[in-house]
């Protein structure tokens, strides 16, 4: 069965330091999410993907995070300068044209220290 | 901004048990999700519900769509212990954007 795939699952990095968190969505999916869940708390949205362009960001979306497809298969978030802040689980989605949930990967658990 | 309110916030119960879960929102929503969610793992879909009134099980759960499109609940019928886990409801609105917007979720412990 198709899935979303996330890599790495656990990234360590210093306040301060760029990171970059990987995702292949499923093949035939057009609409690309990115979403994060601090630890115990409930699952918010970042940003929204479609057409090679963001349809929405939320607020935490600020200027230090930015997504990219840099081809046919791969979805990136970076974080320019982590903070402590930014610990949380990030999680990549995935929906297609047809149906409009979406598929979620395992996430990576980014820590900062 | 939309909000959701999921409850309850936790529950416990005995193997066997029949469970049930709602959402209610601020405003009304096109499309209701519930997923449920392991410990360290990603969320995964259960049901999908995209019309008002719509009534959908997916083997012993059961989710409905409420007729106001503001609420929604999952019930989980004769409850087994891999039941345990996290279970959320997000709501979706039409366009291009997609995004969910996330209830709290709900915490179910099963007592074998």
């Amino acid at each position: 069965e198709p899935e979303v795939t996330q890599t790495p699952s656990h990234q360590v990095t210093q306040m301060g330091q760029e990171v970059i968190l990987r995702c292949v969505p499923i093949s035939n999916h057009l609409y690309f999410y990115w979403y994060r869940q601090i630890l115990g708390q409930k699952v918010e949205f970042l940003v929204s993907f479609y057409n090679n362009e963001i349809s929405e960001k939320s607020e935490i979306f600020d200027d230090q995070f930015s997504v990219e497809r840099p081809d046919g298969s791969n979805f990136t978030l970076k974080i320019r300068s982590t903070k402590l802040e930014d610990s949380a689980m990030y999680f990549c989605a995935s929906s297609s044209t047809r149906n409009t949930e979406a598929f979620f990967g395992q996430g990576t658990r980014l820590t900062v220290v | 901004g939309q909000q959701l309110n999921q409850s309850p916030q936790s529950m416990f119960i005995q193997e066997g048990e029949d469970v049930s879960m709602n959402c209610t929102s601020s405003s009304i929503f096109n499309t209701w999700l519930w997923y449920k969610q392991d410990p360290g793992e990603g969320p995964v879909l259960l049901i999908a519900l995209y019309k008002a009134g719509e009534l959908t099980s997916n083997g012993r759960l059961t989710a409905q769509f409420g007729i106001t499109r503001k609420d929604s609940f999952l019930n989980i019928s004769a409850s087994i212990p891999s039941d345990v886990g996290i279970y959320f409801c997000a709501g979706q609105n039409a366009g291009n954007n997609r995004k969910l917007i996330w209830g709290l979720g709900t915490s179910l412990a099963v007592n074998p």
